[in-house]
């Protein structure tokens, strides 16, 4: 069982260009969230998923778009990368029922530096 | 607007110093009040849920209570590998961004042997 995992691990970036981000969970969860975390701003909200096939904005979603095709994959895209977009991104999965405390599980997150 | 506000930034101790971390929040109907723990170059992870004022969690040398407008992580006699980076979040209720959590920037840990 492995949890939350992110792919990749880190990528350079140059300014316009684009990539993925992967995010896969074992755990059957139906909502999967993306975070960006900052230094002094802590994690922000950028899309979020209740399901396979639904996707909705958070708080920070412009400059980004997402994917889930399959319950258990959630896609975080870049089309036309900025340095504004330096960030450690996060994926986090969860039950709409499960866990005591319907707590997030996180992954271990892509650190992304554009140039 | 939902906001967390997290103090001090960052606190040293030793070894066997307790102390306290605030949390600080305004909220429009509490659901929820999570503590994550988060080590350099990993994701957070999870620790405890509190749900109404008066409650009160406990893991190891960790117990977390609840106000109606702030709560506290109380760290009795740490050890250098409680040093992590520890997040405060709130879940409102009502709202369409289901279990969207609002975070703390978070207090930097740092126990010293």
């Amino acid at each position: 069982n492995a949890g939350v995992t992110q792919t990749p691990k880190f990528r350079v970036l140059k300014t316009g260009q684009s990539m993925t981000l992967l995010c896969a969970q074992d755990m059957n969860h139906e909502y999967m969230y993306w975070y960006r975390q900052d230094p002094g701003m802590g994690l922000r909200l950028i899309h979020y998923s209740v399901g396979e096939g639904t996707t909705a904005k958070g708080e920070v979603p412009d400059g980004y778009n997402v994917s889930r095709l399959k319950k258990q994959n959630f896609l975080l895209g870049l089309e036309s990368a900025a340095p504004s977009q330096t960030s450690v991104y996060f994926c986090a999965s969860r039950s709409p029922t499960g866990g005591p405390g319907y707590e997030q599980y996180f992954g271990p997150g892509t650190r992304l530096t554009v140039t | 607007e939902d906001q967390v506000t997290q103090s001090p930034e960052a606190l040293r101790l030793q070894e066997g110093e307790s102390s306290s971390l605030n949390c600080s929040y305004t909220v429009s109907g509490l659901r929820g009040l999570f503590w994550y723990r988060q080590d350099p170059g990993k994701g957070p992870e999870f620790l405890f849920t509190l749900y109404s004022a008066g409650e009160e969690k406990e893991k190891e040398r960790l117990k977390a209570t609840l106000t109606k407008k702030e709560s506290f992580l109380h760290i009795t006699a740490p050890k250098p590998e409680d040093s992590a980076t520890y997040l405060c979040a709130v879940r409102a209720a009502g709202g369409t961004s289901y279990g969207k959590l609002t975070f703390g920037q978070g207090t930097i840990l740092t126990v010293h042997p």
